[in-house]
């Protein structure tokens, strides 16, 4: 089983849709939580980053960490064509190595 | 903003050379990183380094070594190249001691290609 899970899709959403990203983990040692978003053919762009559980909100982004369950989430609101990218998850445990999730190609249409 | 910069996008080599990726960030970061990328695998730990002269392994190190002689610059050395070494190379610096916790700001990517 891998330490952090994430659904690699394709999502496909109409543009202005809400869009739902998630991974979930299984270690609890895990502290620290980002996202990154990835245009083809460019290296990852950090996106956010939280430590523990609680939200945070950016913009249109909002991130989530929920650590009793394991699980995070990255929500787009007024998605646009140019969030089409893929979006990893990472995280780590209070040292500077990070676990990734595999990313979530989304693509929104016009 | 932080600059990583990759110094070749597309490298394509023949099996058994000796090659060099070479990384160069220019916010003063302490922490240097070397992943590669394979689809269905995410992104692996290759090494990276914590300082000057100072190098860690990291999940994947078999058939690369590293080299930080200068603080602003991390080279990943392929020994002896095999195809399947073929990949996505990112390299990531951070800021901060090993235990900071900064974010990690990635360069573009070499994409690799050995023949």
């Amino acid at each position: 089983q891998k330490e952090v899970e994430q659904d690699p899709g394709p999502l496909s959403v109409p543009e202005g849709a809400i869009v739902s990203l998630n991974c979930t983990y299984s270690n609890s040692a895990f502290q620290y939580f980002m996202w990154y978003r990835q245009y083809s053919r460019k290296g990852p762009e950090l996106l956010m980053y939280t430590y523990s559980s609680g939200n945070k909100e950016d913009g249109r982004f909002t991130a989530q960490v929920d650590k009793s369950s394991k699980y995070i989430s990255l929500f787009i609101r007024d998605s646009q064509p140019s969030d089409s990218a893929t979006y990893l998850c990472a995280m780590s445990g209070g040292a500077q190595k990070l676990v990734f999730g595999q990313g979530t190609r989304l693509t929104i249409n016009p | 903003d932080v600059k990583v910069t990759q110094s070749s996008r597309y490298l394509v080599k023949r099996t058994g050379e000796k090659v060099f990726l070479e990384c160069v960030q220019d916010m003063d970061h302490e922490n240097m990183f070397w992943y590669r990328q394979d689809p269905g695998l995410g992104l692996r730990l290759i090494y990276f380094s914590y300082d000057v002269k100072m190098k860690e392994k990291g999940d994947i190190p078999e058939g690369y070594s590293v080299s930080r002689e200068k603080k602003e610059r991390f080279s990943l050395i392929l020994e002896s190249a095999s195809t399947n070494q073929t990949s996505m190379y990112l390299c990531a610096s951070s800021a901060g001691n090993l235990y900071s916790n900064q974010p990690q700001h990635f360069g573009d990517g070499t994409r690799l290609s050995i023949l």
